[in-house]
């Protein structure tokens, strides 16, 4: 992987709770991104960040708010979980403001009971 | 809605032979189109990147994009066991510079037989 660790790798919660999940980049990329993985969607995009206090809206954005104080670390955070927000969450980071590659992390398992 | 549509198969080949993976996108607009391969439990690991029209190549594996018909394929020569896994087609679909905002497809499942 390149340089991208995400924490909780699983985590487990009960409906209403806030949870947080971390992404941290070693690569010094300018831009982040959230996506949420499910059967019969893909990938879809929660929220990006196109640098430190500047982020954005993806297409499922809803009860999502994200943070990044620093470049290597942007926060995924749900303000009161609930069960249609259990699904596999994955952090990606790309280099420049020009289309290019991006690159996934392992992805966080979240279920919410 | 900016679609990109995918046969979500499964995809079964026997080992040896030539699998191909179609994908189509609806934006007209669309610059950049990229080919992820992902494991069973894993996170999406990226194959092949495709920008302009025709043929890239890259070992075994080949893009070809054809803007004007609003596809873009992925063609594994030699497929080996060790590639079967689910493959997702995501084309950018941002056209402000942002960055890499990709649109996926829901992915095809690929099974190479022995």
């Amino acid at each position: 992987d390149a340089g991208i660790t995400q924490s909780p790798r699983h985590k487990v919660t009960e409906t209403g709770t806030p949870v947080t999940l971390r992404c941290h980049q070693t690569e010094n990329h300018r831009y982040m991104y959230w996506y949420r993985q499910d059967p019969g969607h893909g990938l879809r995009l929660i929220h990006y960040s196109y640098g430190v206090k500047d982020t954005d809206k993806g297409e499922v954005s809803d009860g999502y708010s994200v943070s990044r104080s620093k470049t290597e670390d942007f926060l995924l955070t749900l303000e009161s979980a609930t069960s249609s927000q259990t699904s596999v969450y994955f952090c990606a980071i790309s280099e420049s403001r020009l289309p290019t590659e991006a690159f996934f992390g392992q992805g966080t398992r979240l279920t919410v009971v | 809605q900016k679609e990109v549509e995918q046969n979500s198969g499964p995809l079964s080949v026997p080992e040896g032979a030539i699998a191909s993976l179609n994908c189509t996108y609806s934006d007209r607009g669309s610059q950049s189109f990229f080919w992820y391969r992902q494991y069973s439990g894993k996170s999406p690991e990226l194959i092949m990147s495709i920008y302009s029209n025709g043929d890239k190549e890259d070992g075994r594996f080949t893009a070809q994009l054809n803007k004007a018909s609003q596809y873009v394929s992925l063609l594994i020569r030699d497929s080996q066991p060790s590639d079967s896994a689910t493959y997702l087609c995501a084309v950018n679909t941002d056209h402000t510079g942002g960055g890499n905002k990709l649109t996926f497809g829901t992915g095809t499942q690929l099974k190479v037989e022995l």
